[in-house]
């Protein structure tokens, strides 16, 4: 299977505990991408790289939340000091190299966590 | 900013019906707009897109057009089967941006 990966697929925390998610795209893509979505919500945009390089993050991403992609391949994305709040759908996504932001993303199956 | 708004579900509909979603967007440049769908139990993924005014995108006989005049992109669909219910997401993205900007969904429930 060539597409995005996600692991876990489910996560469950206690508050105050700090999770870390890890997300594989497909491997000619440079772009990835971070979104949150909660129940009955489309997709909230949290962050974006491209290669390595982290060009945009959303307000929505607190100080808690910090991702990486150190080498331009797998990506992660870490909440510290977990919050009932954060329970949601972490869903990563990529696309490939081209000019503009018309091209498809591709989305991963998503993590689900629940902060108890 | 940027938004997306869909009508809200959840729409039921029976099988063979004519399927209309509608779906209006607020932008400040030339974006590009696109519908996901998410089946039951699965990801997200491209059901089609448009990437300038009066293009039409189609795909497994959804049909959506942009319309600039009216900064709407609605779906429509002929004849829905059963296999089409699912949550159907309007989406645009900015000129020069990456980042896509989400409706709320739209679930949809075909009826045999």
């Amino acid at each position: 299977d060539t597409g995005v990966s996600q692991d876990p697929r489910h996560k469950i925390t206690k508050r105050g505990q700090n999770v870390t998610f890890r997300c594989d795209p497909i491997s000619e893509h440079n772009r990835l991408y971070w979104y949150r979505q909660t129940l009955g919500q489309g997709p909230e945009f949290l962050t974006y790289f491209q290669n390595e390089a982290q060009l945009e993050k959303s307000r929505l991403l607190s100080d808690r939340f910090s991702a990486e992609r150190p080498k331009g391949s797998f990506s992660t994305l870490e909440i510290q000091r977990t919050e009932q709040g954060d329970s949601a759908m972490y869903l990563c996504a990529s696309s490939p190299p081209t000019a503009g932001g018309g091209n498809e993303q591709f989305f991963g199956p998503g993590t689900r966590l629940t902060v108890l | 900013g940027d938004s997306v708004t869909q009508m809200e579900g959840p729409v039921t509909l029976s099988e063979e019906a004519f399927l209309t979603i509608n779906c209006t967007y607020t932008a400040t440049g030339y974006p590009s707009l696109f519908w996901y769908v998410q089946y039951p139990g699965e990801g997200l993924q491209l059901l089609l897109k448009a990437t300038k005014a009066d293009d039409k995108g189609s795909n497994k006989g959804f049909e959506a057009t942009y319309r600039k005049e009216t900064t709407s992109f609605h779906l429509e669909k002929g004849s829905v089967q059963v296999s089409d219910s699912a949550v159907y997401f309007c989406a645009l993205v900015n000129t020069g941006g990456f980042k896509t900007i989400f409706g709320a969904g739209t679930r949809l429930f075909v009826k045999a």
